[in-house]
């Protein structure tokens, strides 16, 4: 089955240590998307990719960092910088970056701070 | 003023209702319109995609977007207890690769 796998589901962080979120999509997708979901805040744009080897910023990108070294594979990192990253993080997937397909979305990983 | 506004609920019906959910918006540029629905702890998953102002129903399913009152709906016609969750709007503009906006969200709840 295509689609959007992330892992792991639930991910405990202590202070200072930095955790790595991944995303893998066998969709064949060239654009992928990082959201952080709050409790009563929608969905805010962490970081977009639209080709291997290339990232933008979203909204919220301060303390979190991103790669894209594969087609399908987009992983977050969140840093010590990141003063509060308990949320819900959901990967997305878009067939082309310039298209107007809708994106589609992983199961997410929940992040808690230990 | 925020440019997607959506009224987070909850909202509580009973089997069989008839669901209306509303978004408004700001940016008239919006022309790409998006339902989706989230179960607790899983993702968003696409329900409706319309272009511009209409109607389009699938199923139980009813889109509906009122581009001069910059208002989109979701009506849920004989709602189920298996409705029960988040539903989501989302836009985005008319040139290619912009952002997504979306809404914050609507709690449902179908009660049998």
């Amino acid at each position: 089955d295509g689609g959007i796998t992330q892992s792991p589901k639930y991910l405990f962080r202590k202070e200072g240590q930095n955790v790595t979120l991944s995303c893998e999509q066998n969709l064949n997708h060239d654009a992928m998307y990082w959201y952080r979901q709050d409790p009563g805040q929608g969905l805010r744009l962490i970081y977009y990719s639209q080709i291997v080897n290339d990232f933008q910023k979203g909204d919220i990108a301060e303390g979190y960092s991103v790669s894209r070294e594969k087609k399908e594979s987009f992983p977050l990192t969140v840093t010590s910088a990141q003063k509060n990253p308990t949320a819900f993080y959901l990967c997305a997937s878009k067939a082309s970056p310039t298209g107007y397909q809708p994106q589609h979305f992983g199961d997410g990983t929940r992040l808690s701070i230990l | 003023q925020k440019e997607v506004e959506q009224d987070p609920g909850p909202l509580s019906v009973p089997e069989g209702a008839i669901v209306s959910l509303n978004c408004t918006y700001s940016n008239s540029a919006f022309q790409y319109f998006m339902w989706y629905r989230q179960y607790s702890r899983k993702g968003p998953e696409l329900l409706m995609y319309t272009y511009s102002s209409g109607n389009k129903e699938d199923g139980r399913f009813t889109a509906q977007v009122d581009k001069s009152s910059k208002y989109i709906s979701l009506f849920i016609r004989d709602s189920q207890p298996s409705d029960s969750a988040t539903y989501l709007c989302a836009m985005r503009g008319n040139q290619a690769g912009t952002a997504l906006i979306f809404g914050k969200g609507t709690t449902l709840s179908v009660s049998s």
